[in-house]
């Protein structure tokens, strides 16, 4: 089975602040990893995502990852938050094989001005 | 592309009555998956279908909540009868097979509540 473990549940910081979100994930083989958000009242929006080669991997809005596999960890930074950062943040797992996205329990963050 | 389809956007029903939401996936994809989220349970998965074919039904609560795909334009999830626990945003995401990164597309949500 996969699983994911998101360590923060809820995050403040001040604009500029930077921010570092942990995720951990379960897999005992080959993984996609996946960083979602979602601002209040949206759907989720892909922000990134990793399957193979450089570790470290960077999507919109100025947010990246680094995959690091012997720690199972996939973290998310961004080195200045925004207000408009203010959303919710879901890492998702999918094993190889796997069709289904597992997601963790999501890190609320409030960006304030 | 319109994206992932999804209606009604908010539903507000009564215990024991029945509840229909439907999903309509991004042409060409040929998986389709329900997700629920609640504040307690986060993103739960609750059912997925490739082909039109439910392959992973394990995530389903239990006998009151059923999903069909009649054909690759539309799904539906029931829940019969519907009891406050149910109360969630369910969400439709699908994905396209042949590019294995595993990158869902989501569509905005049904957001029911039950009284």
């Amino acid at each position: 089975a996969q699983s994911v473990s998101q360590h923060n549940h809820h995050v403040i910081l001040s604009e500029a602040a930077s921010l570092e979100l942990g995720c951990n994930y379960s897999y005992g083989g080959t993984v996609n990893l996946f960083w979602y958000v979602q601002y209040p009242g949206q759907h989720l929006q892909l922000l990134l995502k990793y399957f193979s080669g450089d570790p470290l991997v960077k999507g919109i809005k100025g947010f990246e990852a680094e995959f690091i596999k012997s720690k199972f960890s996939f973290n998310l930074r961004k080195p200045s938050v925004q207000w408009s950062d203010t959303a919710e943040y879901f890492c998702a797992v999918n094993g190889e094989g796997r069709r289904a996205l597992t997601f963790g329990s999501g890190t609320r963050l409030q960006v304030q001005p | 592309d319109a994206g992932v389809i999804q209606s009604p956007r908010h539903e507000v029903t009564e215990m024991g009555q029945e509840v229909t939401l439907r999903c309509k996936p991004i042409s060409g994809h040929d998986y389709l998956f329900w997700y629920r989220q609640t504040m307690m349970r986060g993103l739960e998965l609750l059912i997925y279908f490739n082909n039109n074919v439910p392959i992973d039904d394990s995530g389903m609560p239990e006998d009151r909540f059923s999903a069909k795909m009649p054909n690759a334009s539309f799904s539906t999830l029931k829940i019969q009868p519907s009891e406050p626990r149910d109360s969630a945003v369910y969400f439709c995401a699908s994905r396209p097979t042949g590019v294995n990164t595993g990158e869902l597309f989501f569509g905005e949500g049904s957001r029911l509540t039950v009284l």
